[in-house]
């Protein structure tokens, strides 16, 4: 049984472009979160997508956009890229919008903007 | 607001030596908790959970956690620590809403193992 998978696995940008990165929720999840963790910080959340509708957003500008697809895959959208934007980017995907307590998380794509 | 704090940013141990890692967390209801661990490049991996219940929680890796509501905090204890627990703990509080849910995660400790 496959756990959450992201791609790609690494990924360097330039500053302004537009980036998507993917994530496959676990067998059996309908619900996607995404987090940015950047360098010696904990994981902050983005937002949380459930029946292809964004439920709960973080503290995050409108470049930051989602998608979720009927397969409950997940991607997410950043645009005009700033190098702040550098990081980590996990998904996680649990059983349900209150599966908070079986939330698993994906390897993570490393974004690099230069 | 729910947050999560973890006071130490470092902490240096001997192998063998026993470790408690401390995090205190604030959350209007009863919190969902949570630690995990990251090594260096690696994603994240669930060392325990607690919701309800017993309020000392066994882990993966030997590792143990209490639960203490008075003092709002949830640390993380190992009695005898290994080279291969060097990594960065993450301390975490499970946020339920209406219609969604969310993690809400401390900065962070780093261990490192003296050998």
């Amino acid at each position: 049984d496959a756990g959450v998978t992201q791609s790609p696995t690494h990924l360097i940008k330039t500053r302004g472009q537009q980036v998507t990165l993917r994530c496959s929720p676990k067998s059996g999840h309908d619900t996607v979160s995404w987090y940015q963790q950047a360098l010696g910080q904990g994981p902050q959340f983005i937002f949380q997508y459930y029946e292809e509708e964004e439920r709960q957003r973080g503290n995050f500008p409108d470049r930051f956009s989602g998608h979720q697809f009927p397969n409950y895959s997940s991607e997410l959208n950043v645009n005009a890229l700033l190098l702040g934007d550098s990081a980590l980017y996990l998904c996680a995907s649990s059983g349900g919008l209150a599966g908070v307590h079986e939330q698993y998380f994906g390897p993570g794509t490393r974004l690099t903007v230069t | 607001a729910q947050s999560v704090t973890q006071p130490d940013i470092h902490i240096t141990v001997s192998e063998g030596a026993s470790l408690e890692l401390r995090c205190n967390y604030s959350y209007g209801a009863t919190p969902y908790l949570f630690w995990y661990v990251q090594s260096p490049g690696q994603g994240l991996q669930l060392l325990l959970k607690y919701f309800s219940g017993d309020t000392l929680v066994q882990g993966i890796k030997g590792f143990e956690a209490e639960f203490k509501r008075s003092q709002s905090s949830f640390n993380l204890r190992k009695p005898s620590v290994h080279w291969s627990d060097a990594a960065e703990y993450f301390c975490a509080v499970g946020a339920l809403y209406s219609s969604a849910s969310k993690i809400i995660f401390g900065s962070g400790t780093r261990l490192s193992i003296r050998p």
